[in-house]
C-alpha cells in the first residue's frame, strides 16, 4: 500500500477563521512533509518531519502551525490566513535514512481563503 | 545547488504521436531521478523512477533512462493516448529525509 491520505479534499475559510489540514499514511515512513502548490507551478517545500521531530522549515509564516502527533499523523494548522494562501496544499511520505527515497503524495487540499 | 530543468510548455500533440519532454538536472553526489504525473484537480502520482547511472525507469508505457555523462533524465511515450493529458514534473533527491528539487512542470495536451 503506498497510499497517502488526506483531508479534507476541499476547504473555504474566512480570514479569522482556524482551521486544519490532516494527513496520514501506513507505509511505515518516518519522513513526511507539507508543499504548497499554486497554479501552474511545482509544489514548494513548506515544512519536513524526520521522526516526528521538525527537521526543515522553509521560513514559512507562523499563520501555519504544524504537527506530528506521531509517525503516520501530519497536521496542519491555518489560522489568520490571507487570500494569497489559497493554493493546494501537499502532504508526502518517504524513508527518512539512507539512499535518496521515493516521495509518495496524498491527493491535496484545496483551500480557498476569502 | 541541486536543480532541475525540463522544457517548458504546453506541449500538444495527436494521439498516437511519439512524445519527449526533456529534463536536465545539476547535483552533488548521486541523487535519485523521478518523474511525477500531475492529473487535473489531483495530487502528484509517482510516474517512474531511477537510482543510478543507466538505470532505465519505466511504466505504462513511459521511459526515461539515467544518463549520467549528459546529466539527463528525458521522459519518452512511443504512442500518447487523450488519457495522458497532464502536467509532467521532473524531480531529484539526494538524500532519504530532503525535500524533491522540481522542475517547473511541462503541460501535456493529448487531441484526438
Amino acid at each position: 500500500d503506498t497510499e497517502v491520505t488526506q483531508t479534507p479534499k476541499h476547504l473555504v475559510m474566512g480570514m479569522t477563521n482556524k482551521k486544519s489540514l490532516k494527513c496520514e499514511q501506513h507505509m511505515g515512513h518516518r519522513a513526511m512533509y507539507w508543499y504548497k502548490q499554486k497554479a501552474k507551478k511545482p509544489p514548494e517545500l513548506m515544512f519536513v518531519y524526520s521522526y516526528e521531530k521538525l527537521s526543515i522549515n522553509e521560513s514559512v509564516p507562523s499563520r501555519f502551525s504544524p504537527e506530528c502527533p506521531n509517525s503516520s499523523l501530519l497536521n496542519l494548522h491555518l489560522h489568520a490566513l490571507q487570500p494569497e494562501d489559497s493554493a493546494l496544499y501537499l502532504c508526502a511520505s518517504s524513508q527518512d535514512r539512507g539512499p535518496p527515497d521515493t516521495q509518495y503524495f496524498g491527493p491535496g487540499t484545496r483551500l480557498t481563503v476569502l | 545547488g541541486n536543480s532541475v530543468t525540463q522544457m517548458e510548455g504546453p506541449v500538444t500533440l495527436s494521439e498516437e504521436a511519439f512524445l519527449t519532454i526533456n529534463c536536465t538536472y545539476t547535483a552533488t553526489g548521486y541523487p535519485s531521478l523521478f518523474w511525477y504525473v500531475q492529473y487535473p484537480g489531483e495530487g502528484l502520482q509517482l510516474l517512474l523512477k531511477a537510482t543510478k547511472a543507466d538505470d532505465k525507469g519505466s511504466n505504462k508505457g513511459f521511459e526515461a533512462t539515467y544518463r549520467k555523462e549528459t546529466t539527463s533524465f528525458h521522459l519518452e511515450k512511443g504512442s500518447v493516448q487523450v488519457s495522458d493529458s497532464a502536467v509532467y514534473f521532473c524531480a531529484l533527491s539526494t538524500r532519504g529525509n530532503t525535500p524533491l528539487v522540481f522542475g517547473k512542470g511541462t503541460r501535456l495536451s493529448v487531441i484526438a
